[in-house]
C-alpha cells in the first residue's frame, strides 16, 4: 500500500524555539513535495525535493530527503508565529502513476 | 490570470440545486485534478485527468460529475449534493506522467461549497 505519514499531527510551540516535522514513506520514491495551507486558504508549495540527499531552504525552513530511509524533514529555525500553518507532504510513486500521495498534514500553531 | 483560478469562491446550495465549479490552469500542464478537503479529514483526490482524459475516479458518488474539455479546462458538476459534501473543492494541475520532471502540483484558491 503507498502510505505516507507525518508526525507530528498537532504542534503548538513557543516563538523562538527550534522543530522538526517527519515524513515517512512506504516505497521507493525519490520525489517528494512539500506544501502549506493557511486556515481557510489553498495550499502553496514550499519545496521540491528531487534526489537523495535534497536539501532546500527558505527562510526559517529548511526541508531534506533520505530516500534510503524513506524519510524527509522539515526543519524549522527559531520559529515566529507567521509559520503557523498546516504542513503537508505528499510523494509521487511510479505505482501511483505519478500522482500525489499525501501525507494527513501537521498542524503547527507557534505561539508569541 | 496566472496560475490557476477557480470560480466561484463561495457557493451556498440546496440539495435539490444543480450548480458546476470552474477551474482554469494557465501554467501549460497537461495534468488537472479535483481534490475534496473537509473539516479535519485529509485531502481527497476525487477526479484525475491527464491529457484530458479521465485517468482516475477514486470512487465519488455519481451527484459528482467532471467534466474536461481540453488540458486547460476542468468542471465539476454538482447534482442533488448532501451535507456531508460541503468542503472545500481544490482543483490543481501538474504535468502529467508522460512528461519529465517533477509533478509538483499548482492549487487553485478553492471553492467553499456550503449544501444546505
Amino acid at each position: 500500500e503507498l502510505k505516507v505519514e507525518q508526525n507530528p499531527l498537532f504542534l503548538s510551540m513557543q516563538e523562538g524555539k527550534n522543530y522538526t516535522i517527519y515524513c515517512n514513506y512506504s516505497t521507493t520514491s525519490d520525489r517528494l513535495y512539500w506544501y502549506r495551507q493557511d486556515p481557510g486558504k489553498s495550499l502553496e508549495s514550499l519545496f521540491v525535493l528531487l534526489s537523495n540527499g535534497a536539501v532546500k531552504q527558505e527562510g526559517r525552513l529548511m526541508a531534506s530527503l533520505d530516500t534510503k530511509a524513506r524519510l524527509s524533514t522539515l526543519h524549522i529555525t527559531a520559529a515566529v508565529h507567521d509559520l503557523s500553518a498546516t504542513y503537508f507532504c505528499a510523494v509521487d510513486f511510479m505505482d501511483s502513476n505519478y500522482q500525489l500521495i499525501w501525507g494527513a498534514g501537521t498542524k503547527l500553531i507557534i505561539k508569541p | 490570470e496566472t496560475g490557476v483560478t477557480q470560480t466561484p469562491r463561495h457557493l451556498v446550495m440546496g440539495m435539490t440545486n444543480k450548480k458546476s465549479l470552474k477551474c482554469e490552469q494557465h501554467l501549460g500542464h497537461n495534468a488537472m485534478y479535483w481534490y475534496k478537503q473537509s473539516a479535519k479529514k485529509p485531502l481527497e483526490l476525487m477526479f484525475v485527468y491527464n491529457f484530458k482524459e479521465q485517468t482516475e475516479n477514486n470512487s465519488v458518488p455519481s451527484r459528482f460529475s467532471p467534466e474536461c474539455p481540453n488540458s486547460s479546462h476542468l468542471f465539476l458538476h454538482l447534482h442533488t449534493l448532501q451535507p456531508e459534501d460541503s468542503a472545500l473543492y481544490l482543483c490543481a494541475s501538474s504535468q502529467g506522467p508522460r512528461t519529465s520532471g517533477s509533478y509538483e502540483q499548482y492549487f487553485g484558491p478553492g471553492t467553499r461549497l456550503t449544501v444546505t
